[in-house]
């Protein structure tokens, strides 16, 4: 079957270190991949998206990688502030118009 | 620019008792329209998606039901709630494949 796997853990760092969530995926050949923001309370908010073409994208201080051979997408953040808090959830397109989501990593940032 | 808004925010509703969630998209024609449901501390998990008007997919078996009566608007109904229907329901849209997904504000619903 179809599975989307990202940390269950929360990730505790202090401000100013780099933060790494994973994403590791089975059994789907996703043509992109995406990377959500949700605060508590609140919807997903999009972050980045990631094609299989590319092996790295870069936005401000968030950087995504996408290994189609591991099956694994890494998402870093930089200069980690406080306000960085929140879960981050990967998504993958595993049919026809349907996008299915990762349960999500928490992370929090210590100051 | 394109919103999307949902409605109501927040609901508590016995058990037994109807239900209606709608949701409409503004500044767009023809998206993809998504409800999922998100228990505490659990993943999003896609209830019904649309393609079309009068299309409606669904992904989990269960008392609810969706509507697609307007290109841009999708409801969400129970006839009768059951505890386990209380979470967080969140409306979405998208282009189409390979395109951002545009989540609402989220509702609330508390069985009791």
């Amino acid at each position: 079957s179809q599975k989307i796997e990202q940390n269950s853990e929360a990730l505790n760092i202090q401000e100013g270190k780099t933060a790494t969530l994973t994403c590791n995926y089975t059994n789907y050949s996703p043509a992109y991949l995406q990377w959500y923001r949700q605060d508590p309370g609140r919807g997903p908010v999009f972050l980045l998206l990631i094609r299989e073409n590319e092996k790295e994208k870069r936005k401000e201080r968030l950087k995504v990688t996408f290994d189609t051979t591991l099956k694994q997408s890494l998402f870093h953040i930089t200069a980690s502030q406080p306000a960085d808090s929140a879960t981050y959830l990967c998504a993958l397109e595993g049919g026809s118009y349907i996008p299915t989501f990762g349960r999500g990593t928490s992370l929090i940032v210590h100051p | 620019s394109q919103t999307i808004h949902q409605w109501p925010a927040t609901l508590v509703q016995p058990v037994g008792s109807p239900l209606s969630l709608e949701c409409t998209v503004e500044g767009t024609s023809n998206p993809n329209l998504y409800w999922y449901r998100q228990a505490a501390g659990r993943g999003l998990q896609l209830l019904f998606y649309s393609v079309g008007i009068g299309q409606i997919s669904s992904e989990v078996p269960q008392n609810l039901s969706a509507s697609r009566p307007q290109d841009r608007q999708f409801i969400l109904s129970s006839k009768k709630l059951l505890l386990s229907d209380s979470g967080f329901y969140l409306c979405a849209w998208t282009r189409g494949t390979g395109n951002t997904i545009y989540f609402g504000e989220g509702s609330w619903l508390t069985v009791v």
